[in-house]
């Protein structure tokens, strides 16, 4: 099945400092990643919708200044949480749909902590 | 306003059983159903995923019944084993955009006894 990996898979920063995640689809192109958050035993909740070529979309409520994507090629979204503060401080999973199906696979998350 | 309301919020079944969690959606432009299985740590799964033109579609130990008429649909899980233990989303989607956006139902956590 198509594989979707996330960099790093743990980090723990100090409050103000920045943090960059990477999502990579590493055997299909991906003109089209998303990026949840999760909070512990909560559901997924969808940040924005990261599009190649062009300006992410955020959901209603999430900061565009905040949390800047990305999507630098066709295999590749990244995610910057800037400033980051101990209530950013959740499990953040990016999926992509393989080609033109509606199969979207998920990488295997980043757990973030702020102190 | 929630989109997808799943049920149960946690379940408990013994070792052969059949695992049973249900969801209802709102919105009647949605045309894809799957579930996902999530383990502590990691990043959702895909179990197995309908679509509105069938009403059953099994996979292994893993069932989805659908009803079109009641905006309802649910897993089956049969044979349930102690590797099943984990949580469970359904979630729904529709094309819009150029793409599906996945809305997520709250989730069940199972756990499966031997």
């Amino acid at each position: 099945g198509a594989v979707v990996s996330q960099h790093p898979s743990r980090v723990i920063c100090k409050s103000g400092t920045s943090v960059k995640i990477e999502c990579r689809s590493l055997d299909f192109q991906a003109t089209t990643m998303f990026w949840y958050r999760q909070f512990p035993k909560q559901s997924l909740m969808l940040m924005a919708t990261s599009n190649e070529g062009s300006k992410a979309t955020y959901e209603q409520g999430v900061e565009k200044d905040k949390f800047l994507i990305n999507h630098a090629s066709l295999t590749l979204s990244t995610l910057t949480v800037t400033s980051a503060h101990p209530e950013d401080s959740s499990f953040y999973i990016c999926s992509a749909p393989r080609g033109d199906t509606d199969t979207q696979y998920f990488g295997p998350g980043t757990r973030l902590t702020v102190l | 306003q929630q989109q997808v309301k799943q049920s149960p919020q946690s379940l408990i079944v013994q070792k052969g059983g059949i695992s049973i969690i249900n969801c209802a959606y709102e919105n009647t432009a949605f045309d894809y159903f799957p579930w996902y299985q999530q383990f502590p740590g990691k990043g959702p799964a895909l179990l197995i995923a309908i679509r509105p033109d069938v009403s059953e579609k099994k996979e292994g130990r893993f069932t989805i019944s659908f009803n079109k008429s009641a905006k309802q649909f649910s897993l089956h899980i049969m044979d349930s084993q102690p590797g099943d233990s984990a949580t469970y989303f359904c979630a729904a989607s529709s094309f819009s955009g150029g793409y599906n956006k996945l809305i997520f139902g709250a989730g069940t956590r199972l756990a499966v006894h031997p």
